[in-house]
């Protein structure tokens, strides 16, 4: 079956630490997979974006960055954490036989503290 | 860039009444869909709609792509109070970038 997991669920992580948050997908090879952000409950904001393995595009100058190690795997990070990189990150991807839409993953609570 | 208008912003209505939302933009989109995301949780897709004119619905909702490709409504039909939640609207632009285009959401509370 074709699923996505995200993890931890929640983190709190003082300013100026580093951050790695992972997903991987399973049942496809190849897929699509995005980062989002979201903020106050609120509105989806596409962080990163990849095709493939060590393909990875940004869409807004940000303090964090993405890696795709393994064509099944995505992850975020930062080197030092802001205040405001606090939100809520989700990943998504395209399962086969979905058509256009996009899987959410059961997203990642991330407080900077 | 292109962005979808999402409205209203926040709704809270009366367990049982009827709940419209909509979605428009100024370039036309080639798919259209519907996500519901409940507290803490990541969205899920409810409804996609794939040719201009497009009447679909699941259970209680129904969503229609617009005539003019570049809109969208969902209704639900008898709300309850598990419909609280998120419902964001989504779509692919003509312009094929590969990236869905969120709107920015609109918030529903159901009173009992």
């Amino acid at each position: 079956s074709q699923t996505i997991h995200q993890w931890p669920a929640t983190l709190v992580q003082p300013v100026g630490s580093p951050l790695s948050l992972e997903c991987t997908v399973e049942g496809t090879s190849n897929p699509n997979l995005y980062w989002y952000r979201q903020a106050a409950g609120r509105g989806l904001q596409l962080l990163f974006y990849s095709v493939g393995i060590g393909q990875i595009s940004s869409e807004v100058p940000q303090n964090l960055s993405a890696s795709r190690p393994q064509d099944r795997q995505f992850i975020l990070s930062s080197k030092k954490l802001l205040l405001s990189d606090s939100g809520f990150y989700l990943c998504a991807w395209i399962p086969m036989g979905q058509g256009s839409g996009y899987t959410f993953g059961s997203g990642t609570r991330l407080t900077v503290v | 860039g292109q962005q979808l208008n999402q409205s209203p912003q926040s709704m809270f209505i009366q367990e049982g009444e009827d709940v419209s939302m909509n979605c428009t933009s100024s370039s036309i989109f080639n798919t259209w869909l519907w996500y519901k995301q409940d507290p803490g949780e990541g969205p899920v897709l409810l409804i996609a709609l794939y040719k201009a004119g497009e009447l679909t619905s699941n259970g209680r909702l129904t969503a229609q792509f617009g005539i003019t490709r570049k809109d969208s409504f969902l209704n639900i039909s008898a709300s309850i109070p598990s419909d609280v939640g998120i419902y964001f609207c989504a779509g692919h632009p003509s312009s094929n970038t590969g990236k869905l285009i969120f709107g920015q959401g609109t918030t529903l509370q159901v009173k009992p």
